[in-house]
């Protein structure tokens, strides 16, 4: 069963509006985290914001927000006023124990924004 | 700044080699991981490693070998390359806080022909 479900393969935002990048999770664990990445086209993979379960409150990180929604299980990102450079594919993931101190990160299978002039 | 490098960000081989995918950081992290990156399955990981000459298998092992001598350097081991092992190839390291943001390399895309 899949752990993490992004269904936006594509999303498309005008530059300087807001958009929201749809993010739904699986576990039984009380203890997880929640983590976006952003990927431009150059391929490395850029963090961007992490929510813990037991965090009270929605994480934000300059324009970028974590609508966090526990009870139904989403993590949604929202970008405010989109720019250029916010062009790039998302990943939402989850952090799971693993072994020793390592902890697995789940991931969907990505959000590809484009940015319009 | 932190740092997670790639020996290579192509790489171009022939069915049956021994490929060598090597990765180092400088953050002086306990875990490190191996992942491959194929258009709409996300990332998956492949091994990783929570302290050296410790490694676990991932969600798709079949095919891989891994090697952590150092602490810094953890290397992916293709014992003979097949065509669907054609793939984005992401290595990321994370210290042992309850945090663990995973930094992660600039990838190499593998294409075996």
């Amino acid at each position: 069963a899949q752990k993490i479900t992004q269904t936006q393969p594509g999303m498309f935002v005008q530059e300087k509006e807001a958009v929201t990048l749809d993010c739904t999770y699986d576990t039984s664990d009380p203890s997880y985290g929640l983590f976006w990445y952003k990927q431009p086209s150059s391929g490395e993979m850029i963090f961007l914001i992490y929510q813990g379960s037991y965090d009270q409150q929605n994480a934000t990180e300059g324009r970028y927000s974590l609508n966090f929604q526990k009870a139904r299980k989403s993590a949604n990102l929202v970008i405010s006023a989109s720019q250029l450079g916010d062009s790039a594919m998302y990943f939402c993931a989850m952090r799971e124990p693993l072994r020793g101190s390592a902890r697995q990160l789940t991931f969907g299978s990505g959000t590809q924004l484009t940015v319009l002039p | 700044d932190v740092k997670v490098t790639q020996s290579s960000r192509y790489l171009v081989k022939r069915t049956g080699e021994k490929v060598f995918l090597e990765c180092v950081q400088d953050m002086d992290h306990e875990n490190m991981f191996w992942y491959r990156q194929d258009p709409g399955l996300g990332l998956r990981l492949i091994y990783f490693s929570y302290d050296v000459k410790m490694k676990e298998k991932g969600d798709i092992p079949e095919g891989y070998s891994v090697s952590r001598e150092k602490k810094e350097r953890f290397s992916l081991i293709l014992e003979s390359a097949s065509t669907n092992q054609t793939s984005m190839y992401l290595c990321a390291s994370a210290s042992g806080s309850s945090y663990n943001e995973q930094f992660f390399g600039p990838g190499t895309r593998l294409t075996v022909l």
